[in-house]
């Protein structure tokens, strides 16, 4: 079956510019996640999505970010206004339920170049 | 505050070694312990959970263990093979802080033929 995927695979961008980046969950995941990994890094927690709501935002680095998901799947982050340091690889997952006790099924991560 | 570290960035074992990878963690109290596997480009790939009450996972030829006491959990892959080579990841989940799964930076394992 598919996977998680995402949109764009690859985004080059000027400062100051917004960007939007997709994810489309797994069908029927109910739980959705965006992590953002810098190169070399581990990978950091944006926010957390159950069903179409957000319970976990703690993660967001800054006003500039936020993420929406409409109909309990597809769901966009938004960044407004990139900053260079907002370059690095944006992932996206998906899990049937729970964060801790489901295994989470990443997407191939939209890579963010901020010029 | 606090912490997940996994062992020394990089780890170099010969083909048909057993690679044994660490992380430990501090100030949390995790009800499940995942490791997940990551190879260049791509997004991580899970490849086992252990929970808090378990001492030992097994699957095919990797083996986690789980010690509450030691606030660790070792990773362990037997008979290693070029194809293993990959970066490892362990990501722990407390019930009691934070509702998401968060990520040690990982270990880089290479695997010489």
């Amino acid at each position: 079956g598919a996977g998680v995927s995402q949109s764009p695979s690859n985004k080059v961008t000027e400062k100051g510019k917004d960007v939007e980046l997709r994810c489309d969950p797994i069908s029927g995941h109910t739980a959705l996640y965006w992590y953002r990994q810098s190169l070399g890094q581990g990978l950091e927690f944006l926010i957390y999505f159950q069903g179409n709501s957000a319970p976990d935002k703690s993660g967001l680095p800054s006003d500039r970010f936020s993420a929406e998901r409409t109909g309990g799947s597809v769901s966009t982050l938004t960044i407004q206004r990139t900053q260079q340091e907002d370059s690095a690889v944006y992932l996206c997952a998906s899990s049937l339920n729970q964060p801790g006790s489901d295994e989470q099924f990443f997407g191939p991560g939209t890579r963010l170049t901020v010029l | 505050s606090q912490k997940i570290e996994q062992n020394s960035e990089a780890l170099n074992i010969q083909e048909g070694k057993t690679a044994t990878l660490t992380c430990n963690y501090t100030n949390y109290s995790p009800a499940y312990l995942q490791w997940y596997r990551q190879d260049p480009g791509r997004g991580p790939v899970f490849l086992l959970l252990i929970r808090e009450n378990e001492k030992e996972k097994r699957k095919e030829r990797l083996k986690v263990t789980f010690d509450t006491t030691l606030k660790q959990s070792l990773f362990h892959i037997t008979a290693s093979q070029p194809a293993d080579s990959a970066t490892y990841l362990c990501a722990l989940w407390d019930s009691g802080s934070a509702r998401q799964l968060t990520f040690g930076s990982g270990t880089q394992l290479t695997v010489l033929p």
